[in-house]
């Protein structure tokens, strides 16, 4: 059985940081690509970074809102995908997923909000 | 950025009914390589993750009902339910992933009378 569990959620003040964990379980992690995706309070759904497989150097991209500010990276050895989020903004307030997009899974989900 | 504009934002239908959702891209999603458009459906219950309906804009995912048909090409795709039941309350989105970053549309929320 696939399952990919978000966890690192909570209440942040702005300027302030979070890291989410994925951890992954039921399909070949070290070749997948992986994505987080978020969902904002409104039910707007927005990709924001990939990371490829070791194959393609772990090649990673963001939506521009969040790059220099938020990191994607893995670890093959615990099959897991991480989320590295700085300088957080009241708009990165959502839901955030975990996901293999070509595979169709995803993760339930972790929420995240900005606030002071 | 592909610009992805779907339609209506919502709808209520009776169950049994034939539903449409409309999905327009503001670049085309067709690979002139293999001919393939790289649209893709998902549908999101009431408090759930987002499920992969369709991908290359027609093909189902396995296990997922053929009443859930896509179509189109191009700019222009659909996504048909026929004979709509009750568990099929949700909201739709389309997503390209043709190029990044990818994108979404806004999503359109399926009621039942």
């Amino acid at each position: 059985e696939v399952q990919l569990v978000e966890t690192g959620g909570g209440l942040v003040q702005p300027g302030k940081s979070l890291k989410l964990t994925c951890a992954t379980s039921g399909f070949t992690f070290s070749t997948a690509w992986m994505h987080w995706v978020r969902q904002s309070p409104e039910k707007r759904l927005e990709w924001i970074a990939r990371i490829k497989d070791k194959s393609n150097n772990y090649a990673t991209d963001y939506v521009e809102s969040v790059k220099g500010r938020f990191t994607i990276s893995r670890d093959d050895s615990k099959s897991s995908v991480y989320l590295q989020m700085n300088s957080l903004k009241e708009e990165d307030t959502a839901t955030y997923y975990c996901t293999q997009l070509g595979g169709g899974y995803w993760g339930q989900g972790v929420m995240v909000t900005v606030s002071s | 950025d592909i610009v992805m504009t779907q339609s209506p934002s919502s709808l209520a239908v009776s169950a049994g009914e034939t539903v449409t959702i409309n999905c327009k891209s503001s670049q085309s999603l067709l690979s002139s390589g293999n001919q393939k458009n790289y649209l893709a459906w998902y549908q999101q219950k009431p408090g759930q993750s987002p499920k992969l309906l369709i991908y290359l804009a027609s093909t189902r995912e396995s296990g997922v009902p053929d009443r859930f048909i896509g179509s189109g090409s191009g700019t222009d795709f659909t996504l048909t339910i026929s004979s709509v039941q009750a568990e099929d309350l949700a909201d739709y989105y389309c997503q390209q992933h043709y190029s990044y970053p990818l994108t979404f549309g806004s999503g359109t929320k399926l009621e039942i009378k």
